[in-house]
C-alpha cells in the first residue's frame, strides 16, 4: 500500500506570493491533517478535513487555508507569504471512520517551503 | 493551554547505552499519547498508549504511560547508531472540536558509535 504522498517535496517562494501544497493519502484514508513543522515551535496543528469538510483548525491566521477533495487528495494554501512561514509542512492521515476514533497517524515527508 | 513538554531536547550517547526519553502533558479530555521517530522528514508511529501502567514493547523499545502524574517515557536499550532520530511524543483529546495532536518539541538523540 502507498503511504501518504506530498508534492512538491522542496519550495522557494518570495514574500507576499502564494503557494499551494498538495497531499495524497494513504488509499482508504478519509481523515487528512495538516501541520506546520519549525525548529522554534516543533510541530503545530493547523487543520483536519474529513469527507471535505474541515472538522478541526488549529491557531493559524485566515492566510492558511485548505480542502480536501472527493477522493480525499487534500490541498492547503498559504496567501501573502512571510518569511516566518518558512518550515517544513506535514501532512498526514487515518482512516478516520465515523466519529473521530483512536487512530494513529500516518506522515508523508512533507513540503520543505523556503520563504526569501 | 494544552501542554506537551519532552526532556531533554537533545541527548548523545554511545552505541550500547540505555536512553530514557520523557514526556510530560497537560491536556483536557485526555484520549491517548503518542510516540513518533523522526529520522528525515516522515515521523513514523512508534507507540500509542492509552492506559496507565500496561508497558508496550517493540524490539529494544519500550513505553509506558502514567496517567495520574502525566508523563510517559520512551526507553531504549542496547542503542545502535539507527537509533539517532528525533523522538517526537504527541497527546490527542477526545470530544468534539479537538485541535489535533499536541507535540512537544522533540528529543534528538544522538548514537555515537
Amino acid at each position: 500500500k502507498a503511504g501518504v504522498t506530498q508534492t512538491p517535496r522542496y519550495l522557494i517562494k518570495t514574500r507576499g506570493q502564494q503557494v499551494t501544497l498538495s497531499c495524497s493519502p494513504i488509499s482508504g484514508h478519509r481523515s487528512v491533517s495538516w501541520y506546520q513543522q519549525t525548529p522554534g515551535q516543533g510541530l503545530q496543528f493547523l487543520f483536519e478535513y474529513f469527507s471535505e469538510t474541515q472538522r478541526n483548525k488549529g491557531n493559524f491566521p485566515g492566510r492558511f487555508s485548505g480542502r480536501q477533495f472527493s477522493n480525499s487528495r487534500s490541498e492547503m494554501n498559504v496567501s501573502t507569504l512571510e518569511l516566518g512561514d518558512s518550515a517544513l509542512y506535514l501532512c498526514a492521515s487515518r482512516p478516520g471512520q465515523g466519529a473521530r476514533s483512536n487512530e494513529k497517524l500516518f506522515f508523508g515527508s512533507g513540503t520543505q517551503l523556503s520563504v526569501l | 493551554e494544552d501542554k506537551v513538554v519532552q526532556s531533554p531536547l537533545s541527548l548523545v550517547v554511545h552505541e550500547g547505552d540505555t536512553v530514557t526519553l520523557n514526556c510530560s502533558y497537560e491536556v483536557t479530555n485526555f484520549r491517548s499519547l503518542l510516540w513518533y521517530k523522526q529520522e528525515k522528514k516522515a515521523p513514523t508511529f512508534l507507540f500509542m498508549l492509552t492506559s496507565s501502567g500496561i508497558e508496550k514493547k517493540s524490539g529494544r523499545l519500550s513505553s509506558i504511560l502514567d496517567k495520574k502524574e502525566l508523563f510517559s517515557i520512551l526507553n531504549i536499550t542496547a542503542t545502535q547508531t539507527g537509533d539517532s532520530a528525533i523522538y517526537l511524543c504527541a497527546v490527542d483529546r477526545s470530544g468534539g472540536g479537538a485541535d489535533g495532536l499536541t507535540f512537544g518539541k522533540g528529543t534528538h538523540l544522538i548514537i555515537q558509535p
